[in-house]
């Protein structure tokens, strides 16, 4: 069965330095999401992107996090200048349509950001 | 934010018994829900979902139900193996797949 991949699976940073997780997506997949688990604490929305563009993001999106398709097998979600509170396990997630109704959302494996 | 809530942190069945575990919504607006399993070191897996306009949905072992005036559903694996041990996650959307999700019930199936 298809998969997606996420590398690292495990990143280690100091605080203040710019980091990009990188994702391979299902190849017919037209939807792509970030979602990250703090230690603890639940899965959260980070990002959707589609047709090259941000669809909606959250609160937690902000101005120091960004989001590109740099070929046509790349995702990558990039961190400019990381914080302590950034550590977290990343999930790269795509779905074929952009509904959970017609298609849910398949995860990767994670990348365990660590910010030191 | 609580919008979703597994209230059960983990749960012990013997195998071969009936896994039942638990998700509360407030969000009235959720109009479809879903469970993912997850093992260590991997990503969360979709394991079945329920529209709101249903109130159960099955397959093979697992089956959801959906009460809509209590906002509440419940996944049932019957009979429950050794293999189905994991970490469960209710999660629930209102449109798109902007999922929200509960903190998990760790399930152990006792062999």
């Amino acid at each position: 069965e298809p998969e997606v991949t996420q590398t690292p699976s495990h990143q280690v940073t100091q605080m203040g330095q710019e980091v990009i997780l990188r994702c391979v997506p299902i190849s017919n997949h037209l939807y792509f999401y970030w979602y990250r688990q703090i230690l603890g604490q639940k899965v959260e929305f980070l990002v959707s992107f589609y047709n090259n563009e941000i669809s909606e993001k959250s609160e937690i999106f902000d101005d120091q996090f960004s989001v590109e398709r740099p070929d046509g097998s790349n995702f990558t979600l990039k961190i400019r200048s990381t914080k302590l509170e950034d550590s977290a396990m990343y999930f790269c997630a795509s779905s074929l349509e952009g509904s959970a109704y017609r298609s849910p959302l398949h995860f990767g494996n994670g990348t365990r950001l660590t910010v030191t | 934010d609580q919008q979703v809530k597994q209230n059960s942190p983990s749960l012990s069945v013997q195998e071969g018994r009936i896994s039942i575990l638990n998700c509360d919504y407030t969000n009235s607006m959720f109009d479809y829900f879903l469970w993912y399993k997850k093992y260590p070191a991997e990503g969360p897996t979709f394991l079945i979902s329920i529209s709101s306009i249903k109130d159960k949905n099955e397959d093979g072992r697992f089956t959801v139900f959906l009460n809509k005036s209590a906002k509440h559903l419940s996944l049932h694996i019957v009979p429950s193996q050794p293999g189905d041990s994991a970490v469960y996650f209710c999660a629930a959307t209102k449109y798109g797949n902007k999922l929200v999700f509960g903190a998990g019930t760790i399930l152990r199936v006792k062999s």
